[in-house]
């Protein structure tokens, strides 16, 4: 599995954008990469993923550079319920693979 | 109701007794896993079941024991359990564990357990 480099936090002001990244250079062709964020004391839950196209969906945008050595995760209008841990996650297709969480990044939304 | 659900949400329990988790999904899934998550540390996966079949036990001591009677629950009992055991206990289901695509799991909200 590629090993995944996250800044362990970061601050966002309420209504910005929160930008995180992700650094996975050792990620394979076959690769997804996923995101998961944990808010304190619950489950993790899904948020997107994406192979090497930029991707949209309610939650967020996820843009993976060319080279697919890094991604980024956008929270386009931060609120204060996306305070959480988020987690960036190479899962390959073709086969069963297992959820393998790392450290993460915690955002604090600050109002 | 609707997505992962799991009782009890809270549980404290001493040393000696038993006790037992239980999840529900009910969105149709076919696989179902569960995992630690103690302290500081990252989530760990204890096992997962597929269509009712255990497929993976990441080597977890035997005082833990799961069981699947059916795609939409899955119990874990405890016994003789040690303080370190302490943790969130969390369930999460997928369709299909091992389809050909990774299908995302949806968790449920945890169990907190402390053992005395």
């Amino acid at each position: 599995d590629a090993k995944t480099t996250q800044p362990p936090s970061m601050d966002c002001a309420e209504g910005r954008a929160a930008n995180l990244p992700c650094n996975h250079s050792t990620i394979s062709g076959n690769e997804y990469v996923y995101w998961y964020r944990q808010i304190h004391s619950q489950g993790p839950q899904y948020i997107i993923h994406g192979l090497k196209n930029n991707e949209t969906n309610e939650m967020a945008s996820l843009i993976i550079t060319e080279d697919r050595k890094s991604s980024t995760l956008i929270l386009p209008h931060a609120t204060l319920r996306d305070t959480a841990v988020y987690y960036c996650i190479p899962i390959s297709s073709g086969s069963a693979r297992q959820l393998t969480f790392g450290s993460g990044t915690q955002l604090t939304v600050l109002p | 109701e609707t997505g992962v659900t799991q009782t009890p949400r809270h549980l404290v329990m001493g040393m000696t007794n038993k006790k037992s988790l239980k999840c529900e999904q009910h969105l149709g899934h076919n696989a179902m896993y569960w995992y630690k998550q103690s302290a500081k540390k990252p989530l760990e996966l204890m096992f997962v079941y597929n269509f009712k079949e255990q497929t993976e036990n990441n080597s977890v001591p035997s005082r833990f024991s799961p069981e699947c009677p059916n795609s939409s629950h899955l119990f874990l009992h405890l016994h003789t359990l040690q303080p370190e055991d302490s943790a969130l206990y969390l369930c999460a289901s997928s369709l299909d564990h091992r389809s050909s695509s990774y299908n995302e799991q949806f968790f449920g909200p945890g169990t907190r357990l402390t053992v005395l």
